[in-house]
């Protein structure tokens, strides 16, 4: 099994530019999630999502867009990229909250 | 509001010695999990040990295992028998399920060093 698989693995990007990190799982989750690590602050979380179709705003939503239109797939949207932006992002899934969450292996984004 | 506090930024440990991560959480909840997770340096996420609240025995696999405590909503990770593989940072995380959401928060995380 695959688990969780997320791409790009790095990327740079210009202030105001757009992109989408990709997020698949293959172990049928409901649960997707979607955190930000930057030094000294923990695993912060964006967004999440309980089912296809279903998502919410995490800690810190603001700058960032989710859909759920498949079980196995949650993309994290960038519409204008900003400084405050670069960080390492990990995308995770589990069957509910209170399960184990299987992470990707990260992003490192960098936004110049 | 629901938070998750490790208060050691950073601890040491000598190769084989034990050494205690301490995590501290505020709910009002009764029935919950909790988590320790660890990140070496490759920045892999890896579960290291749950803890289920209504279960009143202390979580343990292999070197490690927690003390929890939740009437004081303490959450600490002991490491027996350092190795320098245990080296990394570890997260305490819980999951918050009141309200509608379905949220794990994490603390800011402990970098554990071993000294050989």
């Amino acid at each position: 099994n695959a688990g969780v698989t997320q791409t790009p693995k790095f990327q740079v990007l210009k202030t105001g530019q757009s992109m989408t990190l990709q997020c698949a799982q293959d172990m049928n989750h409901e649960y997707m999630s979607w955190y930000r690590q930057d030094p000294g602050m923990g695993l912060r979380l964006i967004h999440y999502s309980v089912g296809a179709g279903i998502t919410d705003q995490g800690e810190v939503p603001n700058g960032y867009n989710v859909s759920r239109s498949t079980t196995e797939d949650f993309p994290l949207r960038l519409l204008s990229a900003a400084p405050s932006q670069t960080s390492v992002y990990f995308c995770a899934s589990s069957f509910r909250v209170g399960q184990p969450q299987h992470f990707g292996d990260g992003t490192r984004l960098s936004i110049l | 509001a629901q938070t998750v506090t490790q208060s050691q930024p950073e601890m040491s440990v000598q190769e084989a010695e034990t050494v205690t991560l301490s995590c501290t959480y505020d709910t009002s909840e009764s029935d919950y999990y909790l988590f320790w997770y660890k990140q070496p340096p490759s920045r892999q996420m890896i579960l290291v040990i749950r803890q289920e609240a209504y279960k009143q025995q202390n979580a343990t696999e292999n070197r490690f295992s927690v003390n929890f405590q939740k009437a004081a909503k303490s959450f600490s990770l002991k490491i027996s028998d350092s190795q320098l593989g245990d080296a990394a940072m570890y997260f305490c995380a819980y999951p918050l399920t009141q309200g509608g959401s379905e949220k794990l928060v994490f603390g800011k995380g402990t970098k554990l060093t071993v000294n050989p």
